[in-house]
């Protein structure tokens, strides 16, 4: 059974850092990745999707990369702001069906 | 657009009640989800429908039931609430299965006494 870890759990970084949120996977037959924000309170928001055939995806000051081989996706926020600050969760699509298996999760706090 | 919708936005439930949580979606998509969200968990699939008319099990279907009303209307119903079904529930939903991302609702938060 595919597992999704994330970690850490929490992060706080000052304001103006650029950071690396991780997230690994046991089985590599992986359809897609994605990466969503969840707002407390809130319902998810996808940030970024990157098929199989991929290694990598930007939109804005996000950059998200697929490592398949390893097992592992990273997300790269550039210059960031408190405005961030949200779980950010990553979620696998094994085979084109839509049927996400979903990390726990990596709650960001960007300090001003 | 509304885009995703959820009702009730917040439910105390006593062991043994029935509710249904409602989902519509004003997007025309063919594919609704229902997950679930626990404390250090991620969100896990309950059940889902591929298109109107058709619905499957996801991870953790037991103690569930959904209908899919029309197109735009996806339900899931407790029959007889439990404590271990106090969680947050998100429905969302995609207008086809593949490389697109999951639209998803604001959630319904459950607490089962």
């Amino acid at each position: 059974k595919q597992e999704v870890t994330q970690i850490p759990a929490a992060l706080s970084v000052p304001e103006g850092e650029n950071l690396v949120l991780n997230c690994s996977f046991t089985d590599s037959a992986i359809y897609n990745l994605q990466w969503f924000r969840q707002d407390p309170g809130k319902g998810l928001t996808s940030l970024l999707l990157i098929q199989s055939s991929q290694r990598e995806q930007t939109s804005g000051r996000l950059n998200a990369s697929l490592d398949k081989s390893s097992g592992r996706s990273t997300l790269y926020i550039a210059a960031s702001q408190p405005g961030d600050s949200a779980t950010y969760l990553c979620a696998l699509d094994q085979t084109g069906a839509n049927n996400l298996f979903f990390g726990t999760g990596t709650r960001l706090t960007v300090i001003p | 657009n509304a885009g995703v919708t959820q009702t009730p936005k917040f439910q105390v439930l006593k062991t043994g009640q029935s509710m249904t949580l409602q989902c519509a979606q004003d997007m025309n998509h063919n594919s609704m989800y229902w997950y679930r969200q626990d404390p250090g968990m991620g969100l896990r699939l309950i059940y889902y429908s591929a298109s109107e008319g058709t619905t499957d099990k996801g991870e953790v279907p037991n103690g569930y039931n959904v209908s899919r009303l029309n197109k735009r209307e996806f339900s899931l119903r407790l029959e007889s609430a439990a404590p271990s079904q106090t969680s947050v529930y998100f429905c969302a939903s995609i207008r086809s299965r593949s490389r697109e991302t999951q639209y998803f609702g604001p959630g319904t938060r459950l607490l089962v006494l």
